[in-house]
């Protein structure tokens, strides 16, 4: 079946710099994508979503940006700090407008920050 | 806002018992969603609700797992009977469906141990 995965198992990266954290999908019915944020012990957290009519968008410290023509997706943290180290996944939804759908998630990478 | 309610927060159990687990909603919330979280599959969409009404549940692995919401602010997911490999963390998630799909927010996780 179609599902969404991840590129790269693990990042290290320096405290300061910046992350980016990459997802590929394939089902092109997908309209509506989501960054979850897990730490260890604890539920996943929702960071940013972004729906398939736009290709970028930006929060506090973080961009998702979304290339259609591949079906890839990726997180960008700017100025990570060592509150950022946890688990990533990207999710798909489709979006039916009248009600929610649940997600369908990728396997995660886990985002380590070096001191 | 207390948040997504589970209980228990951790349960090890038998092969061959019955296993419940509860969730409460956060208050407003019309969906509700049920994930499983293992190392072998990551995180699964199990079942989910609209307003109390289980809208998709393929996502349940056998009969031997059912889900009831009987009200908007109470579900239950059961296991009977248990085995060991379903061994895992089971996530709630609720969310409000015309605020965007995707904004699902997840409780604490219950971790159950089949023995």
């Amino acid at each position: 079946g179609e599902s969404v995965g991840l590129h790269l198992p693990t990042l290290s990266v320096q405290e300061g710099d910046n992350s980016i954290i990459n997802c590929a999908y394939s089902n092109s019915a997908s309209d509506y994508f989501i960054w979850y944020k897990q730490e260890s012990g604890k539920g996943p957290q929702f960071i940013i979503d972004i729906r398939s009519n736009m290709d970028k968008r930006q929060g506090q410290r973080v961009t998702v940006l979304l290339n259609k023509t591949v079906k890839h997706l990726s997180l960008q943290i700017a100025a990570t700090q060592p509150g950022d180290s946890a688990v990533y996944f990207c999710a798909e939804n489709r979006y039916s407008g009248g009600g929610a759908d649940g997600l369908t998630f990728g396997k995660g990478t886990h985002l380590i920050i070096q001191p | 806002d207390a948040g997504v309610i589970q209980s228990p927060r951790h349960e090890v159990t038998e092969m061959g018992q019955e296993v419940t687990l509860r969730c409460k909603p956060i208050s407003g919330h019309n969906s509700l969603f049920w994930y499983r979280q293992t190392m072998m599959r990551g995180l699964e969409l199990l079942i989910y609700f609209n307003n109390n009404v289980p809208i998709d549940d393929s996502g349940m692995p056998e009969d031997r797992f059912s889900a009831k919401m009987p009200n908007a602010s109470f579900s239950t997911l059961k296991i009977q009977p248990s085995e060991p490999r379903d061994s895992a963390v089971y996530f709630c998630a609720s969310s409000r469906p015309l605020r965007g799909a995707g904004e699902q927010y997840f409780g604490p996780g219950t971790r159950l141990t089949v023995t």
